[in-house]
């Protein structure tokens, strides 16, 4: 079946540390979002990209780190630089922009700092 | 940027109606509407475009009016399964491409 898969669901970073969020889709869509959820704040962008080897930021960038070395993968890397790491965060990808096409999203997965 | 959405959170009976309203300060290109249940991932909802074209589900509705950047999500005879997290998210331009912004949520419980 098609779609978004996220990993690891659960993550656990200590303070000063980098980790990476994994985001796979095989759905052969062009475009993939990272979105950040903290409670009563909705999702906010962090990254976005339409097509490989090009990415944009979002909202709140900073911090954060994305790649897009193939079509189907669009890894997230949280740096020490981020003083707030700690969210939810859902990877999605559509079609094209968003323009007529419903975005799906992954599974999500929740950062903790420790 | 972020949309504002009305009200932040509601109770309902089962078989009752509830609207949900999405506001936003920037033209808009598009609307879409999406579901979350606690710890799952959204559910896309419906998309509403420019000029009146509608795509979406069969038991939910949506108004879209471009001229005041709002949109409205309308529910009726709720059920169990309604219960969630409503997001809207709002198309707008972005340089040379567009973006979605989501707004804050609305909580939506449905009781027996």
């Amino acid at each position: 079946d098609g779609g978004i898969t996220q990993s690891p669901k659960y993550l656990f970073r200590k303070e000063g540390q980098n980790v990476t969020l994994s985001c796979e889709q095989n759905l052969n869509h062009d475009a993939m979002y990272w979105y950040r959820q903290d409670p009563g704040q909705g999702l906010r962008l962090i990254y976005y990209s339409q097509i490989v080897n090009d990415f944009q930021k979002g909202d709140i960038a900073e911090g954060y780190s994305v790649s897009r070395e193939k079509k189907e993968s669009f890894p997230l890397t949280v740096t020490s630089a981020q003083k707030n790491p700690t969210a939810f965060y859902l990877c999605a990808s559509s079609d094209t922009g968003f323009a007529f096409t419903e975005a799906f999203f992954g599974q999500g997965t929740r950062l903790t700092v420790v | 940027q972020q949309p504002v959405q009305s009200p932040q959170a509601v109770i309902l009976r089962e078989g009752e109606d509830a609207v949900i309203n999405c506001s936003s300060s920037k033209a808009l290109y598009s609307v879409h509407w999406y579901r979350q249940k606690h710890g799952e991932a959204p559910v896309f909802l419906m998309i509403l475009l420019k000029g009146g074209e509608q795509k979406g589900h069969d038991k939910i509705s949506a108004s879209f009016n471009e001229k005041k950047q709002q949109s409205s999500l309308y529910l009726t005879a709720s059920q169990l399964s309604y219960s969630g997290t409503y997001f809207c998210g709002t198309e707008i331009e972005w340089g040379a491409t567009n973006k979605l912004i989501f707004g804050t949520g609305t909580l939506l419980a449905v009781q027996p």
